[in-house]
């Protein structure tokens, strides 16, 4: 079964106390990884896109890494308004179409 | 702002009821898909429609159903509802080409009493 898994649950850091979240998948042919971040009260809002083993996207403090079995969103000298739910789906060729698998969030907590 | 909205926001309603969740896509977005959220599960992908017709099925109950309209907006139908649907319920939209990330609104939070 096609699965995708967050760790860890949640996180507390310091600001400017830099980390990583990690997201395994076991999917029979992946088309594409997905980082979504999702605030209390509001949709995901998407991030970053990563296809192929090796790619990197960075985005201010954020860098998204792909492996053949993992993904890692590093956060560099995070500050209090990083503090969000980090979302990782991915989209895989079975017969969910483009629907995406996610896994169950990341919930970053960033103290000042 | 991602572009995409849904209505209502909040919606309370009571056992065996029926409701309808719309969403209107982001300009120029062929692709609508439902997602229910809820606290055990997590984001659950439910249905995909592209430029009308129905292309993919997920979790989707026998109670739930879609359309998609001509002019792309979406609409989710909940029937004969039951305690456990009470969740949040994301429409999200993407371009026609395969792969491009999914742009989510802000969701109906549905409660059942």
């Amino acid at each position: 079964e096609d699965q995708v898994t967050q760790s860890p649950e949640a996180l507390r850091l310091q600001e400017g106390e830099s980390s990583s979240l990690n997201c395994s998948y076991t999917v029979s042919g992946l088309r594409g990884l997905f980082w979504y971040r999702q605030d209390p009260g509001k949709g995901p809002e998407f991030l970053f896109t990563l296809y192929s083993a090796g790619e990197e996207k960075e985005k201010e403090r954020l860098k998204a890494t792909l492996t053949k079995k993992e993904s890692f969103l590093h956060i560099t000298a995070p500050k209090p308004e990083d503090s969000a739910t980090y979302l990782c789906a991915v989209q895989f060729s079975g017969g969910g179409a483009d629907g995406l698998t996610f896994g169950k969030g990341t919930h970053l907590i960033i103290q000042p | 702002d991602s572009g995409v909205t849904q209505t209502p926001k909040h919606l309370i309603t009571a056992t065996g009821q029926r409701v309808t969740l719309r969403c209107s896509p982001r300009s120029g977005d062929l692709s609508v898909y439902w997602y229910q959220q809820s606290l055990d599960q997590g984001l659950q992908f439910l249905i995909q429609y592209y430029n009308g017709e129905e292309r993919a099925k997920g979790n989707i109950l026998e109670r739930f159903s879609a359309q998609q309209f001509p002019d792309l907006h979406s609409e989710l139908n909940l029937s004969s509802l039951e305690l456990g649907d009470s969740a949040l319920y994301f429409c999200a939209s993407s371009a026609d080409r395969a792969n491009q990330p999914q742009h989510f609104g802000d969701g109906t939070r549905l409660s059942i009493l």
